[in-house]
């Protein structure tokens, strides 16, 4: 059965102490890997997309890294507004829905 | 521009009423999602709209679950006979055709079942 596992489920930084978030996966037909942001109240957020081992993108102070096993969102230097939940997510085969880790939600302190 | 707009945003429904959530897609956007989010999990995948067509269905918990897009703009998720456990976060989401993988969320319907 596909699943996706993101660890840890929360996570407490103080500003500026990087670290990172983890995603793992067990699915045949990977089509992609996807990292979402979701504030408070509001629809998850898109910020990269992954498709092959290797691949890493970069926005600001993210970096999505992607093996063939796992996903890292790493945060260099995180700021209070970094505080959010994020989302990864995969598609697979044919379909053109996403399946969601139940997510890391992030708290970076001032 | 405008985004992904749903409406109501909180919707409150006693146990046995039926409710009718609505999406806005953004403009020129031909596939329309719909997730379902319980509190402290991930959304999970409802059904799928490629125009007013109904591509995927396979998510819809049971058959009081209903999804229309008549004219493949503007979708409404209906749910009959609202139980407890239908209480959640119902999001909805649209991209360009070519490029469902890059899916933009709306704010989603919080509905409260009691």
């Amino acid at each position: 059965e596909d699943q996706v596992t993101q660890s840890p489920e929360a996570l407490r930084l103080q500003e500026g102490e990087s670290s990172s978030l983890n995603c793992s996966y067990t699915v045949s037909g990977l089509r992609g890997l996807f990292w979402y942001r979701q504030d408070p109240g509001k629809g998850p957020e898109f910020l990269f997309t992954l498709y092959s081992a290797g691949e890493e993108k970069e926005k600001e102070r993210l970096k999505a890294t992607l093996t063939k096993k796992e996903s890292f969102l790493h945060i260099t230097a995180p700021k209070p507004e970094d505080s959010a939940t994020y989302l990864c997510a995969l598609r697979k085969g044919s379909a053109r829905q996403l399946t969601f880790g139940s997510g890391t939600q992030l708290t970076v302190l001032p | 521009g405008a985004g992904v707009s749903q409406s109501p945003r909180y919707k409150v429904a006693k146990r046995g009423q039926d409710v009718a959530l609505r999406c806005d897609p953004i403009s020129g956007h031909v596939s329309l999602f719909w997730y379902q989010q319980a509190l402290g999990q991930g959304p999970e995948f409802l059904t799928y709209f490629q125009n007013e067509a109904q591509l995927d269905k396979s998510g819809l918990p049971s058959d009081r679950f209903f999804a229309e897009r008549p004219e493949g703009s503007v979708s409404t998720l209906k749910i009959q006979r609202t139980q407890q456990e239908d209480s959640a976060v119902y999001l909805c989401a649209s991209s360009l055709a070519g490029r469902t993988y890059e899916q933009y969320f709306g704010p989603g319907t919080r509905l409260t079942v009691t």
